[in-house]
C-alpha cells in the first residue's frame, strides 16, 4: 500500500462550490504539506503543519484552508472554488527531526482538480 | 531568502546520449539540495540529495549531481539516458533556518527520443 494517499485523484467541480481534498499517510511523520503544481511554475507551498496543533500558511494560502484532523490526516479545502484554482495538488510528509532537518519530503500521487 | 533557478524548461535528447539538467540556487546560508523526479501521472520521488561531504552525489537510476558552492550550482547529469528517463525533474533547496521547507525550481522536462 502507498505510504501517502490522496483522495480523490481527479475532481471536476463548478465555480463557487466548496471542495475538500484529503491526504492520509502511514509513514508516521509529524510534518505534512500541501502544494499546487501548475505548468511552468513548479510546486508552490499552500499550507504546512508541523503537528496537529501547528498550522502555517505557505506561499499561496489565499482561497484555501486546511485541517489537521490527526497526525495521519491533513485535508485541504477550497471554500469557493474559482477557475484559476485548476491545478494538480500534492500532499507531502516529512519526519520531525532526522530527515526533515534536511528537507526530504515524501509525496502522494496528486489530485487533479478542474474548476469550470 | 532562498531561490532556485532551473535554466532549461525543456531538454530534448536522443536515447543513449548524455544529459545535463542545470540548477542554480541563491541563498545567504548553508543549504541542502535535492533533485526530485516526476514521471507522467505520478507524484514526485527523490532522485538524490546533497547534505554535506563529497560534492559529487550519486542517486537512483544512474543519475548524479555535483554541488559547486562557488558557482551556487547543483547540476544533474546522466552519461547515457533511456526512454524511461522521460519525466519532469525538479531541483529544490532547503536552507538553514527554513524549518525544513523546500523551495522548488520550476522544473525541467526531459524528453528522450529513440
Amino acid at each position: 500500500d502507498a505510504d501517502v494517499t490522496q483522495t480523490p485523484r481527479n475532481r471536476i467541480t463548478k465555480t463557487g462550490k466548496r471542495i475538500m481534498l484529503e491526504c492520509s499517510q502511514t509513514k508516521g511523520h509529524d510534518r505534512m504539506y500541501w502544494y499546487r503544481q501548475d505548468p511552468g511554475l513548479g510546486l508552490r507551498l499552500i499550507y504546512y503543519s508541523f503537528d496537529v496543533k501547528d498550522i502555517n500558511k505557505g506561499e499561496i494560502s489565499d482561497g484555501y484552508s486546511v485541517s489537521r484532523q490527526a497526525q495521519a490526516k491533513f485535508s485541504l479545502s477550497l471554500e469557493s472554488a474559482i477557475p484559476n484554482q485548476t491545478a494538480l495538488y500534492f500532499c507531502a510528509t516529512s519526519d520531525l527531526g532526522g530527515a526533515s532537518e534536511w528537507g526530504e519530503q515524501f509525496f502522494g500521487p496528486g489530485t487533479r482538480l478542474t474548476v469550470l | 531568502a532562498q531561490s532556485v533557478t532551473q535554466l532549461d524548461s525543456q531538454v530534448p535528447v536522443f536515447e543513449e546520449a548524455p544529459v545535463e539538467l542545470r540548477c542554480n540556487y541563491s541563498s545567504s546560508v548553508s543549504v541542502y539540495l535535492f533533485w526530485y523526479v516526476q514521471y507522467p501521472n505520478q507524484g514526485l520521488q527523490l532522485l538524490l540529495k546533497y547534505l554535506s561531504g563529497s560534492t559529487l552525489v550519486k542517486g537512483i537510476n544512474g543519475f548524479e549531481a555535483e554541488f559547486n558552492k562557488s558557482q551556487t550550482s547543483f547540476h544533474l547529469r546522466k552519461p547515457s539516458v533511456h526512454i524511461s528517463d522521460t519525466a519532469e525533474y525538479f531541483c529544490a533547496v532547503n536552507g538553514a533556518g527554513s524549518q525544513g521547507n523546500l523551495i522548488f525550481g520550476k522544473g525541467t522536462k526531459l524528453s528522450v527520443k529513440p
